[in-house]
């Protein structure tokens, strides 16, 4: 069965450092998303990306975050200087038709640790 | 602002009992509800999608139930299993959005033998 894939598994960085979270969304899909999960609380949505923009964001996704797709099959998100807050596990999910139609697929995702 | 949340937190049963996960979301005016499973250190799976119009998904020993004037949803979980354990989450996309799902809180159970 087709999978979102995500590397690292694990990102130790020290604070003020850039980090870049890698993901390889499922090989037909259109519709792109990172969510991340702070631990102990709620999955929340970060950004959703299609046709190589930005569709939607959250107050969340400031000027610190970015998104790309440097090519068919990557999709990544870099922070630049982190911050000791933004500790997390980062999920990336994608699907085919949009989140309005169908199930969105996930990856294991990146934990984040700051230091 | 859509606020999600999922009753129990924790569930403990043993192992054949059938179970209900409770979700309730505070705007009703949603595109459909998801139910999602998350196991430790891993990613999210999605179990069920249930659309706006409908009332009732099923798949296998799963069943999830919509009210959405009332605002909730629920998780049948038949014979459960072990292989059960893990966290329930329920998400919700409102009509104001095309893209984002407001997750719930969860509901960790753990099916003993």
């Amino acid at each position: 069965e087709p999978e979102v894939t995500q590397t690292p598994s694990h990102q130790v960085t020290q604070m003020g450092q850039e980090v870049i979270l890698r993901c390889v969304p499922i090989s037909n899909h259109l519709y792109f998303y990172w969510y991340r999960q702070i631990l102990g609380q709620k999955v929340e949505f970060l950004v959703s990306f299609y046709n190589n923009e930005i569709s939607e964001k959250s107050e969340i996704f400031d000027d610190q975050f970015s998104v790309e797709r440097p090519d068919g099959s990557n999709f990544t998100l870099k922070i630049r200087s982190t911050k000791l807050e933004d500790s997390a596990m980062y999920f990336c999910a994608s699907s085919d038709t949009g989140v309005l139609f169908e199930k969105l697929f996930f990856g294991s995702g990146t934990q984040l640790s700051v230091l | 602002k859509q606020e999600v949340t999922q009753i129990p937190a924790a569930l403990s049963v043993p192992e054949g009992e059938n179970l209900v996960l409770n979700c309730s979301f505070t705007d009703s005016a949603i595109y459909n509800l998801q139910w999602f499973r998350q196991d430790p250190g891993k990613g999210l799976t999605s179990l069920l999608l249930i659309q706006s119009s409908q009332r009732e998904q099923t798949s296998g020993r799963l069943n999830a139930s919509l009210d959405k004037s009332s605002g909730r949803s629920t998780l049948y979980i038949a014979a459960s299993q072990p292989g059960d354990s893990a966290t329930y989450l329920c998400a919700v996309i409102g009509t104001g959005t095309a893209s984002k799902l407001t997750f719930g809180t969860g509901t960790r159970l753990q099916v003993t033998l």
